[in-house]
């Protein structure tokens, strides 16, 4: 299982582009590199998701280098709505053949007005 | 995208007695997991639920402890056995969509144990 490493914690005014790295250096060739947002009282919900390259969805992009050992979460323009633990997931989801998902320390984003 | 409910949302149970958690899911799914959150900690998966068959248990986690049912494919329970005020987490169902290699997850179950 491809272990991920994140910053604990991030603060960023309204506004700005919030930029999360993670850390994958184990990655297997079949793994998806899976990001999700979390808030109290509430299950993770899934943000974005991508093998390699870009990915861009109407809420995050997704940023992965060719030797995908790692990946970037970018947030544009945050809000305080935004205030979350988001965490990096890698792995395989497969009926056929599941391989289980760790998900790491995730990482704490507070927004400040 | 599967909506997963969740019951009871949340209950304060006293140490020694056992909870049973409910999961019921909008569509058919193979695979169903429980997981369980710390306070302040990440999630942690406690095994993984298979219609048919009986649950894998990952490190850590006994069936005696938490036994688990998934009569069908909408549907699971997690009890939570002979609870500690260890115990006190949030557990969370998750069902994977193929489809979309993503989890959805439900709103979790806030246990408190006294």
């Amino acid at each position: 299982l491809a272990k991920t490493t994140q910053p604990i914690s991030m603060d960023s005014y309204e506004g700005q582009e919030v930029n999360i790295t993670c850390s994958h250096n184990n990655i297997a060739t079949n793994d998806y590199i899976t990001w999700y947002q979390q808030f109290p009282s509430q299950g993770p919900r899934f943000i974005i998701q991508g093998y390699k390259t870009k990915v861009t969805n109407e809420v995050a992009s997704l940023f992965i280098p060719a030797d995908r050992k790692s990946s970037t979460l970018s947030l544009p323009r945050v809000s305080l709505s935004d205030t979350a633990v988001y965490y990096c997931l890698v792995g395989v989801l497969n009926s056929g053949g599941y391989q289980k998902v760790t998900f790491g320390t995730g990482t704490k984003l507070q927004v400040i007005p | 995208s599967a909506v997963i409910s969740q019951k009871p949302s949340r209950d304060i149970c006293q140490r020694g007695t056992s909870l049973t958690i409910q999961c019921q899911v909008d569509s058919q799914v193979t695979m169903m997991f429980w997981y369980r959150q710390q306070p302040g900690q990440s999630l942690t998966l406690i095994a993984t639920a298979n219609q048919g068959s009986e649950a894998t248990y990952e490190s850590g986690f006994v069936i005696d402890k938490f036994p688990i049912s998934r009569p069908n494919l909408t549907f699971s329970t997690l009890t939570v056995s002979n609870m500690s005020p260890e115990d006190s987490s949030i557990y969370l169902c998750s069902v994977e969509d193929a489809a979309y290699e993503k989890l959805f997850f439900g709103s979790g179950t806030q246990l408190s144990v006294l």
